[in-house]
């Protein structure tokens, strides 16, 4: 009974591969976010989504694409990875107050 | 863009030593809400601040909202361990759907 569930927690890949990460919540909340938190435990919001539409888009590579197919998920498709993309990526969702986080997925790119 | 500075960015502390961070805003702030992260987790919120000057307490925990909304702090009362983590103030504005973390100040309690 998770409530923010995010796949895979680890990843560790090759630069140039593609990858995708997936959220699902099960809160019934209107919005989910992306946020990436560097080594220096800096949290920096990447998207946020509103109903399966796009809120925010913060100064992200277009590398990186959000992909709402519903309300309960919010998936991160990732190009042409590069080491700096290396961090862990949280997944969020919220009815209008507190933020609920997923585990968070630790991406290595190699 | 929205900055949200926090200060300090570490602290170490005796067990049972008061512990105080604070954050700091550019800009006029809607709400501010204030989360903890534990070592190898994920943020988990602890409470929303949304009046001018207002004061909350949790039970060691006490979180105040300054009177130009511009700034906030967190206070525990005698720490313990299992406050270790790092404290994140967060910045709400347009509808709650536009959210800047602060920078974070790291925790650490020595026993």
């Amino acid at each position: 009974d998770t409530a923010v569930s995010q796949t895979p927690k680890y990843l560790v890949t090759q630069m140039g591969n593609d990858k995708s990460i997936k959220c699902e919540q099960n809160l019934g909340h209107d919005t989910m976010y992306w946020y990436k938190q560097d080594s220096k435990k800096f949290l920096k919001i990447m998207f946020s989504y509103n109903n399966k539409e796009l809120i925010i888009n913060e100064t992200v590579p277009n590398r990186f694409s959000p992909k709402s197919p519903d309300k309960a998920h919010l998936n991160l498709h990732i190009n042409s990875l590069e080491l700096g993309d290396s961090a862990v990526y949280f997944c969020a969702s919220s009815r209008g107050e507190n933020q609920y986080f997923g585990p968070g997925t630790r991406l290595l790119v190699l | 863009g929205q900055q949200v500075m926090q200060i300090p960015q570490y602290q170490h502390v005796q067990e049972g030593e008061d512990f105080t961070t604070y954050c700091n805003s550019s800009t006029t702030l809607s709400n501010i809400q204030w989360y903890k992260q534990r070592p190898g987790g994920h943020p988990v919120f602890l409470i929303q601040l949304v009046k001018s000057g207002e004061v909350k307490k949790q039970k060691r925990l006490t979180f105040q909202f300054g009177e130009a909304k511009k700034n906030s702090s967190l206070h525990i009362t005698a720490t313990q361990t299992t406050d270790v983590g790092t404290y994140f103030c967060a910045a709400l504005w347009g509808g709650y759907q536009k959210v800047t973390f602060g920078t974070g100040t790291k925790l650490q309690v020595i026993p």
